[in-house]
């Protein structure tokens, strides 16, 4: 079966750093999507790791180890519009199959 | 057009209607998905077309039948769904099954209630 792991909430105040963690094991793996979630809208793209390392995109980074089934999306400069959810997804064992985690809340306090 | 459209927004049903959800793109992306989504849930997936063929179907039972008349555009029929249906349905878009991007673009999600 697919089990993915990521915390349900994180609060952190504008300006700081917050690191979101996943973790998965997956039958099959392609590749691993983040995408964030504002309530009521549909997810939008952060970024997308194959290979192991750090991808760095302007005030969003995501990591990957595919030898740990793990990965992490980390988002610095904090601003209150980055209160949403955060869903990791690994594509699995087929193309395009996403399997999304549960989400993590991100709470931006001024 | 980096848009991905769908129709109706909100729609209410009885369990003995017919009704379809249709998503549009203009981006010419070869693969279209359907995904469910409840409250404070992450979406699951439904179906994928890859060129206009049906490539998954996550064992969703028959009264959700999915349709791609054209590379643009992807249908999804609904008909004697239960109360436990009533969800937000997301269609999305990626550019290339072959292995090339694999961005989904997602549409705002269809609200689906049925009484």
């Amino acid at each position: 079966g697919q089990n993915i792991d990521q915390p349900t909430e994180m609060t952190a105040t504008e300006g700081a750093i917050v690191q979101i963690n996943c973790t998965y094991q997956t039958s099959g793996f392609n590749g691993l999507f983040w995408y964030q979630q504002h309530a009521g809208e549909a997810p939008t793209f952060l970024s997308y790791n194959v290979l192991d390392g750090l991808e760095e995109k302007g005030r969003f980074s995501s990591f990957l180890s595919r030898s740990k089934g793990y990965s992490y999306l980390l988002l610095k400069e904090l601003q209150m519009k980055d209160s949403a959810s955060y869903l990791c997804a690994p594509e699995t064992d087929s193309w395009g199959k996403l399997q999304f985690g549960a989400g993590t809340q991100v709470v931006v306090t001024p | 057009d980096t848009e991905v459209t769908q129709t109706p927004k909100h729609l209410v049903m009885g369990m003995t209607n017919k009704k379809s959800l249709k998503c549009e793109q203009h981006m010419g992306h070869r693969a279209m998905y359907w995904y469910k989504q409840k409250a404070k849930k992450p979406p699951e997936l439904m179906f994928v077309y890859s060129y206009e063929k049906l490539s998954i179907n996550e064992s969703v039972p028959s009264r959700f039948s999915p349709e791609c008349p054209n590379s643009s555009l992807l249908n999804l029929h609904l008909h004697a769904l239960q109360p436990e249906d009533s969800a937000l349905y997301l269609c999305a878009s990626s550019q290339d099954p072959s292995g090339g991007a694999r961005e989904l673009f997602f549409g705002e999600g269809s609200r689906l209630t049925v009484l």
